[in-house]
């Protein structure tokens, strides 16, 4: 059983505007999220992170938020631009296996210019 | 060279064959990973190494054998692979055990 879901597999947005990723885990132990990001024939990339002790994380054009009571994180990317086109991982840590990232399937974004 | 790095980049080996995968960070973290990531699966973790002591190994079938000689370098060592074991393999590496981690290239590879 998945303990993180991202349930839309691709998303196409504007340039300009506004890039809604989102991620649902079932485990309510984790309290460490990461969102990744991976261009095609590259590994991950470390994008922005949030501790379940925050609802909000903000770096740049990218923002991450959290809502512990409903299992669900967001990444907003706005204003999204074409070089933002990639897919998207969201992980998650904590309880039983602390060191490990239990990662989502992935959101490929694209954005049109 | 910085990062993380990963060689060979692409590998096709047959059923019999043995080979290695190498890995090598210059960032100085003591945590090193091996993930699997096959097409439209999640990336699934098959080994950590904290402090060059493996910590985690997550059902891996014995046929994926890692080796960390020291914090810098990681291998996987491949015999008689499966066609199913083709993937791209990434390797990984943090600070510490459960801090960000960074990732290298992948070797896309392909059991015949």
């Amino acid at each position: 059983d998945q303990q993180v879901k991202q349930n839309s597999p691709s998303l196409s947005v504007q340039e300009g505007r506004i890039s809604i990723l989102n991620c649902d885990y079932t485990n309510s132990m984790f309290d460490y999220f990461l969102w990744y990001k991976k261009y095609p024939a590259e590994g991950p990339t470390f994008l922005i992170s949030i501790s379940s002790i925050k609802d909000k994380n903000e770096d740049g054009r990218f923002t991450v938020f959290l809502n512990k009571s409903a299992k669900h994180l967001s990444l907003h990317i706005v204003p999204s631009q074409p070089g933002d086109s990639a897919v998207y991982f969201c992980a998650a840590s904590g309880g039983r296996s602390q060191g490990n990232l239990i990662f989502g399937k992935g959101t490929k974004l694209s954005v049109k210019p | 060279e910085t990062g993380v790095t990963q060689t060979p980049r692409h590998l096709v080996m047959g059923m019999t064959n043995k080979k290695s995968l190498k890995c090598e960070q210059h960032l100085g973290h003591n945590a090193m990973y091996w993930y699997k990531q096959s097409a439209k699966k999640p990336l699934e973790l098959m080994f950590v190494y904290s402090l060059e002591e493996r910590v985690e190994n997550n059902s891996v079938p014995s046929r994926f054998s890692p080796e960390c000689p020291n914090s810098s370098h990681l291998f996987l060592h491949l015999h008689t692979l499966q066609p199913e074991d083709s993937a791209l393999y990434l390797c990984a590496s943090s600070q510490e055990w459960g801090s960000e981690q960074f990732f290298g290239p992948g070797t896309r590879l392909t059991v015949l």
